[in-house]
């Protein structure tokens, strides 16, 4: 089975400081990782994902991430931190099993954004 | 549309009830999901159904019964819940296939009194 790990549930930057928000991933084929925003008492939101091609993707927000197979891992970024940007974020990969498809989530990663 | 919609957004019920959390998506998607999250915690999945049939079950209790009357709708019946059952349940729906994303609703809140 295929899974992510988050490392540090808790990241505390400065409005305007680079994000960095750490994922490795294990598996034993190609993966296809994603990263999911979680605002408080709302669903999951898309921010990016990588299935095959460039190894540096860029999604909504600001938020880009770089998949780098030799480290296993796919850290997630944003060069100036906003106060919006305070949400929590899970690193996922897909799973197949004898059922079918299913995403598995990491641990997530709660972000602070100081004033 | 990509929206996924979720109703009720909160639900309060008795340990005797009998209630109903109800998902819609418009996406065409074909693969619809029931995640559990409590607080802190990352979503746990409960359900998968593939084409209106349900295709994985994560040993959940016997007391959560999904449904999945057309490829538009999702069901999760609740019957008999505990306490512990409190959390935010999640619907999501997604294309077949490993390389795409899910759409989420915005979730339920149940609590369990």
């Amino acid at each position: 089975a295929q899974s992510v790990t988050q490392l540090g549930s808790h990241v505390s930057v400065s409005e305007g400081a680079l994000v960095l928000l750490r994922c490795n991933y294990s598996s034993s084929v190609p993966p296809y990782l994603f990263w999911y925003v979680q605002y408080p008492n709302q669903g999951l939101q898309l921010l990016l994902k990588y299935t095959t091609g460039a190894t540096l993707v860029k999604g909504i927000n600001g938020f880009e991430a770089e998949f780098k197979k030799s480290e296993t891992s796919f850290h997630l970024t944003k060069p100036s931190a906003h106060m919006s940007d305070a949400a929590e974020y899970f690193c996922a990969v897909s799973d197949l099993g004898t059922g079918g498809f299913k995403t598995i989530f990491g641990a997530g990663t709660r972000l602070f954004v100081k004033a | 549309d990509t929206e996924v919609t979720q109703t009720p957004k909160h639900l309060v019920m008795g340990m005797t009830n009998k209630k109903s959390l109800k998902c819609e998506q418009h996406m065409g998607h074909r693969a619809m999901y029931w995640y559990k999250q409590k607080a802190k915690k990352p979503p746990e999945l409960m359900f998968v159904y593939s084409y209106e049939k349900l295709s994985i079950n994560e040993s959940v209790p016997s007391r959560f019964s999904p449904e999945c009357p057309n490829s538009s709708l999702l069901n999760l019946h609740l019957h008999a819940l505990q306490p512990e059952d409190s959390a935010l349940y999640l619907c999501a729906s997604s294309s077949q296939g490993m390389n795409t994303e899910a759409f989420f609703g915005q979730g339920t809140r149940l609590t369990v009194v």
